[in-house]
């Protein structure tokens, strides 16, 4: 079983249009993350919630929006998408109430390619 | 908040030879470390963690790190590589309380057979 999933894998599409990535974590985490890693492989951090509250929002632009439906879930939509946008998406998950560390787990990533 | 420098983000060597990569932190309380690793074309699979006890910590597939205080340090050793050692290598820092994990560049491993 895998912990953490992203669905898609690969998406391509073109400038201006509206996408969706979606993650989902069966490890029982009460907090989960997106991370942006750019091509140079430099690894982000952009929104994290925990039991589907917000607790981290970095300087994102307002096109991007995370949404959790339930603690296992973490999606993140983002509208208008520019050609700065490509980049591979990951999700992670960790336990932070009772953890004596912050053990992030990854999922498989989502390469994302505007044109 | 806390910051983390990685230094040679590029390092290449022959299988056998011995790998060390640098890791810095800056921040004064209590952290714990992290080292993850990135295979060509994967995600991040965690390689080894400190959060309390023996400074010098064992990780998987023979890597180890050791804990420095004084020196802000937590550095990744291998003493014999290999080609499937070849990957990206980050070190992660939490300062304890925070559950942000701060991320240096990474290290780009290419190991020549």
């Amino acid at each position: 079983d895998t912990a953490v999933s992203q669905t898609p894998k690969y998406l391509v599409t073109q400038m201006g249009n509206d996408k969706s990535i979606k993650c989902e974590q069966n490890l029982g985490h009460d907090t989960m993350y997106w991370y942006k890693q750019d091509s140079k492989k430099f690894l982000k951090i952009m929104f994290s919630y925990n039991n589907k509250e917000l607790i981290i929002n970095e300087t994102v632009p307002n096109r991007f929006s995370p949404k959790s439906p339930d603690k296992a879930h973490l999606n993140l939509h983002i509208n208008s998408l520019e050609l700065g946008d490509s980049a591979v998406y990951f999700c992670a998950s960790s336990q932070i109430a009772g953890a004596v560390y912050n053990e992030q787990f990854f999922g498989p990533g989502t390469r994302l390619t505007v044109l | 908040a806390q910051s983390v420098s990685q230094h040679n983000h590029h390092v290449i060597l022959s299988e056998a030879a011995s790998l060390e990569l640098g890791c810095n932190y800056s921040y004064g309380g209590t952290v714990n470390l992290f080292w993850y690793v990135q295979y060509p074309g994967q995600h991040l699979q965690l390689l080894l963690k400190y959060f309390s006890g023996d400074p010098l910590v064992k990780g998987i597939k023979g890597f180890e790190a050791e804990f420095i205080k004084s020196k802000f340090s937590f550095n990744l050793r291998k003493p014999s590589v290999q080609w499937s050692d070849t990957a990206e290598y980050f070190c992660a820092v939490n300062a304890q309380g925070n559950n942000r994990l701060a991320f240096g560049k990474g290290n780009q491993v290419v190991v020549i057979p």
